[in-house]
């Protein structure tokens, strides 16, 4: 079974541009969830998806959205990118069969540099 | 809101000692408990998992056990192996808020074996 896929696994991008990101999760999945991890801040919950529809979002401003598709990929999108967006974003996929023990599978992430 | 801390790092260890790596919690709710383990370029993996006080998580030779009274869920190896060179997170997700995938992570053990 094919495990969680995120593509690029590497982006380059200049401040002001914007960019997007995109997860595949485990066949049956249907929770999709994004973190952002970097140095200082450690790992740091963005939002969570399920059947296309936002369930959850973290403390992160409006520049950064996503989505959810009917086939569960979801794509994940940063406006005006700034020096600190720097960081490798994660995406986690769950069943969801049952909610308290279904553990999240992370793909290996997007390396984001921002110059 | 939720918080957790664990121990700093980096942890140099040689081969076969013995493992701790302390983690305490701060949460609203009955929390389930969580290690994670990453590896150099890879996305994170689950390690192991407690839903419930006095719960004990195991895998791979790893242990952890859910204290209510002390607000913790230390890692503990009692043999480690070059292998186990990776970077460890202790994380809780809060049950109250109704789902179980907004995940609070600790910032992160790198832990190094020697041989």
């Amino acid at each position: 079974k094919a495990g969680v896929t995120q593509t690029p696994r590497y982006l380059i991008k200049t401040r002001g541009q914007q960019v997007t990101l995109s997860c595949s999760p485990i066949s049956g999945h249907r929770s999709v969830s994004w973190y952002q991890q970097t140095p200082g801040q450690g790992l740091q919950f963005l939002f969570e998806y399920f059947s296309e529809t936002q369930r959850n979002k973290g403390n992160f401003p409006g520049r950064f959205s996503g989505r959810q598709f009917s086939n569960s990929r979801s794509e994940m999108n940063v406006s005006t990118l700034e020096l600190g967006d720097s960081a490798l974003y994660l995406c986690a996929s769950s069943l969801l069969g049952d909610r308290h023990n279904s553990p999240l599978h992370f793909g290996n992430g997007t390396r984001l540099t921002v110059t | 809101g939720n918080s957790v801390t664990q121990m700093e790092g980096p942890v140099t260890l040689s081969e076969e000692a013995f493992l701790t790596i302390n983690c305490t919690y701060t949460a609203t709710g009955y929390p389930s408990l969580f290690w994670y383990v990453q590896y150099p370029g890879e996305g994170l993996q689950l390690l192991l998992k407690a839903t419930k006080a006095d719960d004990k998580g195991s895998n791979k030779g790893f242990e952890a056990t859910y204290r209510k009274e002390t607000t913790s869920f230390h890692l503990e190896k009692g043999s480690v192996q070059v292998s186990d060179s990776a970077v460890y997170f202790c994380a809780l997700s809060d049950r109250s808020g109704g789902s179980n995938y907004k995940l609070t992570f600790g910032k992160g053990t790198l832990l190094t074996v020697n041989p």
